[in-house]
């Protein structure tokens, strides 16, 4: 079984600070991780993805994310956050359980909020 | 432009009711997923599906029933036995096979109210 803990539920930060989402996953297989982004009242989309080779992966709006498989992490950060910035992050890990399918685990999410 | 719709946005229904929310894919994807979403805990799967005609429950699928007749189409029924349905519903899709590129993509989502 997989799991994904994100134990920040809200992160307050001023406008032009840096920010740091933790998530924390278990998984006894090779594993996917995702961040995905939520405005409210919207469906998710992708911020960034790791599935394989470098650890550090970039999304196009500044984030990054690394992948430490000894600490079994995926903290997400950004050097700097704009108002915009302001929405819930989702954490997910998946795998791909007999059958091929793609289970997909979210964790209960970060809510951002920038101040200005 | 390529995506996933999901009508009605708002949806008020009295308790005892079924209901039926829509979603409807253009990406040509195979894997059709129903999320539920409440505050403070995330998104769980209630139904997905890899293929026409065929689904699975997921984590929570009482009291919801699906359909696969069409590749693009996968509505979800709310039914009355369900006991606590008010909550934001999310559909997604995804590719499968060697084509994949792993994540999902998510519809804008319907809030489904019971009273």
């Amino acid at each position: 079984a997989q799991s994904v803990t994100q134990l920040d539920s809200q992160v307050p930060v001023f406008e032009e600070a840096p920010v740091e989402l933790r998530c924390n996953y278990s998984s006894s297989v090779s594993v996917y991780l995702f961040w995905y982004v939520q405005y409210p009242n919207q469906g998710l989309q992708l911020l960034l993805k790791y599935l394989s080779g470098s650890t550090l992966v970039e999304s196009i709006n500044g984030f990054e994310a690394e992948f430490n498989k000894s600490q079994t992490s995926f903290h997400l950060r950004k050097p700097s956050v704009h108002i915009s910035d302001t929405a819930e992050y989702f954490c997910a890990v998946s795998d791909f359980s007999s059958g091929g399918y793609q289970k997909v685990t979210f964790g209960t999410g970060t809510k951002l909020q920038v101040i200005p | 432009d390529g995506g996933i719709t999901q009508s009605p946005k708002y949806l008020f229904r009295k308790e005892g009711q079924n209901v039926t929310l829509s979603c409807e894919q253009n990406l040509n994807h195979d894997a059709m997923y129903w999320y539920r979403q409440d505050p403070g805990q995330g998104l769980r799967l209630i139904y997905y599906s890899q293929i026409v005609n065929d689904f699975q429950k997921g984590d929570i699928a009482e009291g919801y029933s699906v359909s696969r007749e069409k590749k693009e189409s996968f509505p979800l029924t709310v039914t009355s036995a369900q006991k606590n349905p008010t909550a934001f519903y999310l559909c997604a899709s995804s590719s499968t096979g060697t084509a994949t590129s792993y994540e999902q993509y998510f519809g804008p989502g319907t809030r489904l109210t019971v009273t």
